[in-house]
């Protein structure tokens, strides 16, 4: 079957250490979102991108998040400076136009 | 504000037994609703979705109903077993919305062998 594949699995950093994490999403997959998971919250759309470009990110918090697809195959997260209360599951989600959304297994984040 | 929320968070059932997990949704407007299931160390995974032109879809073992009078949505599944031991989120979509999903924040199923 095919994957949306994430990295790291698990990441656990310092506060103030920029975080970058990585997702690959099925090839043909032309739309790409970033959600954040937690137990208070839920899941959370930060940013979602089609055809490479960003077309929503108003859930992400501008000034210390930052997402970007530099190629079909890539799309990147990163949080610099990172936060206690960033800790979180991230999940990259791809899917092609009509089709189902496919999760990736998500990055487990803790900042301490 | 728009809201997706579960009546009850942990439910615990017999193998074999049939389960129904519930979901109450706020916005009238919403016209797309999922299922997903996640289980431990995962993603969410799609089980089941059903359009608002729509009451009633089943799958394999699985149904999930639409009353949109009172803004509520169930997944019922059939003789459950371990397997579907998971949490399970009912998520709404709003067509004008695009592909902005709301996530209630889950229920969580233990099977008891």
């Amino acid at each position: 079957d095919a994957r949306v594949t994430q990295t790291p699995r698990h990441k656990v950093t310092e506060m103030g250490q920029e975080v970058t994490m990585r997702c690959q999403p099925i090839l043909g997959h032309n739309t790409v979102f970033w959600y954040r998971q937690t137990m208070m919250q839920g899941l959370e759309l930060l940013a979602y991108f089609r055809n490479r470009a960003p077309l929503d990110d108003s859930g992400m918090p501008k000034d210390r998040f930052s997402a970007e697809m530099p190629d079909a195959t890539l799309a990147t997260l990163k949080i610099q400076p990172s936060e206690p209360r960033d800790s979180a599951v991230y999940f990259c989600a791809s899917v092609a136009t009509g089709g189902r959304k496919t999760f990736g297994s998500g990055t487990r984040l803790t900042v301490v | 504000g728009e809201s997706v929320g579960l009546h009850l968070p942990t439910l615990s059932v017999q193998e074999g037994d049939n389960s129904i997990i519930n979901c109450a949704y706020s916005n009238s407007a919403s016209d797309y609703f999922i299922w997903y299931k996640q289980e431990s160390g995962k993603g969410p995974q799609f089980i089941i979705d059903i359009r608002s032109n729509m009451d009633k879809r089943q799958g394999q073992r699985v149904t999930v109903l639409l009353n949109k009078t009172v803004k509520h949505l169930s997944l019922q599944i059939a003789a459950t077993q371990p397997g579907d031991s998971a949490v399970y989120f009912c998520a709404e979509n709003m067509g004008s919305r695009g592909n902005q999903f709301y996530f209630g924040t889950g229920t969580s199923l233990t099977v008891i062998p």
